[in-house]
């Protein structure tokens, strides 16, 4: 199985932060790379495709890049309603994996 | 607007058996692969399985692979897990998702997402 490891775990931020998640893949998985945010109580909602390719409806300040094995989702200017847990995801293999999650606080 | 509505969870004794489904509605079902993913309680998010539009292609994870059957009906827009052999650490709750591609339909992704069916493996 591919595993996703995301960093940081856990991070706190200002509304209007320039936000960084990291995710890196233990074998290369080309642009086959989604992001998803959860709200506490809530299903997944997917944010980016393909690494990054912007859902339709979803804010222009989320951002995402990277291909191989490491990739990036920004949040260009924090707002408060971005709390919430955000995974990765590779579609590279038709067994899919998730990374194990970064919660991200609003101070 | 497209829904995915589980349901089936609920109380069981481990090493018993439990049946979710997962009604689709508001897209061609039989279009698109589907998948269950789990979250155990306070945990990240687990793929458990995924079935293609015409059920030739299914996967498991290895954590529940001999134990777990996916299956659809595509006259009935319906998706189902069959548990068997259930344990403790199959607690957790189980979303229905549907599979989307882009349109170079080479990427995947989960692009539509039920609220869950709850399920509890306790004696």
């Amino acid at each position: 199985d591919i595993q996703m490891t995301q960093s940081p775990s856990s991070l706190s931020a200002s509304v209007g932060d320039r936000v960084t998640i990291t995710c890196r893949a233990s074998q290369s998985i080309s642009s086959y790379l989604n992001w998803y945010q959860q709200k506490p109580g809530k299903a997944p909602n997917l944010l980016i495709y393909a690494a990054s390719s912007l859902k339709r409806g979803v804010p222009s300040r989320f951002s995402g890049s990277g291909s191989g094995t490491d990739f990036t989702l920004t949040i260009s200017s924090l707002q408060p309603e971005d709390f919430g847990t955000y995974y990765c995801q590779q579609s590279y293999r038709t067994t899919v994996t998730f990374g194990q999650g970064t919660r991200l606080e609003i101070k | 607007e497209v829904q995915l509505v589980e349901s089936g969870g609920g109380l069981v004794q481990p090493g018993r058996s439990l049946r979710l489904s997962c009604a689709a509605s508001g897209f061609t079902f039989d279009d698109y692969a589907m998948h269950w993913v789990r979250q155990a309680p306070g945990k990240g998010l687990e793929w458990v399985s995924g079935i293609s539009w015409n059920s030739g292609t299914i996967n498991y994870a290895d954590s529940v692979k001999g134990r777990f059957t996916i299956s659809r009906d595509n006259a009935k827009n319906s998706l189902s897990l069959q548990m068997n052999s259930l344990r403790a650490e199959d607690t957790a709750l189980y979303y229905c998702a549907k599979e989307g591609v882009d349109s170079s339909g080479f990427y995947r992704s989960l692009d539509h997402w039920g609220q869950g069916t709850l399920v509890t493996v306790s004696s």
